[in-house]
């Protein structure tokens, strides 16, 4: 019940595509919901979050959907670009910690 | 700003010898710090967390142990450490004030035993 199922491990997309990553839950008692970008020998990067009582939240190229009814949410990236080809992970927050999914390694190709 | 610092950013160590990395945040009082380890292409394995001085919680059975000596300071011990004990070690810090809030992450620091 603690975990955070995400999806796909990989991902290749071309240079102004659409990237998107899948994640399911199944605590209902996260209400917390980051996505982190981390690139290779760095620590992760806090990109965009979202708390349950919106369905969507968009900063620049990048959205976060969520269905509270599925227990799912996703990250869009919008014209996906080479410097995006990073790991993405997302995570569900509750009671001072968050569980990680395991990640989408993101490959933009020019 | 705050800022999360850890060191040292790469360790080669043999089988069964001992461990310290130290993490310390500046810029925030009565931080939550966490370890978590990530091993080669995997996600990020809580191991310990502390919601203050003293106070330690481990998620995860193993030989590891932490320790948090002041407030803006959290070490990541071990006494003997293993082959499976490889990996990237990152440190991260939240606001106290919050029970979810986002965690800040160190730059980590890349440990491989041989």
């Amino acid at each position: 019940q603690q975990q955070v199922k995400q999806s796909p491990q990989s991902l290749i997309v071309q240079k102004g595509g659409i990237s998107i990553i899948n994640c399911a839950y199944e605590n209902t008692a996260f209400d917390y919901f980051p996505w982190y970008q981390q690139f290779p020998g760095k620590g992760p990067a806090l990109l965009i979050a979202i708390r349950p009582d919106v369905s969507e939240k968009k900063e620049g190229r990048f959205t976060i959907s969520f269905n509270k009814s599925a227990k799912q949410f996703s990250l869009h990236i919008m014209d996906s670009q080479p410097g995006d080809s990073a790991t993405y992970f997302c995570a569900a927050g509750a009671t001072n910690k968050l569980i990680f999914g395991t990640g989408t390694l993101l490959a933009v190709q020019p | 700003s705050q800022t999360i610092h850890q060191w040292p950013a790469t360790l080669v160590q043999p089988v069964g010898s001992p461990l310290s990395l130290e993490c310390t945040v500046e810029g925030t009082s009565n931080p939550n710090l966490y370890w978590y380890r990530q091993a080669a292409g995997r996600g990020l394995q809580l191991l310990f967390y502390s919601v203050g001085i003293g106070q330690i919680s481990s998620e995860v059975p193993q030989n590891l142990s932490a320790s948090r000596p002041q407030d803006r300071q959290f070490i990541l011990s071990s006494k003997k450490l293993l082959l499976s004990d490889s990996g990237f070690y990152l440190c991260a810090w939240k606001r106290e004030s919050s029970s979810t809030d986002t965690q800040y992450f160190g730059p980590g620091t890349r440990l491989t035993v041989l």
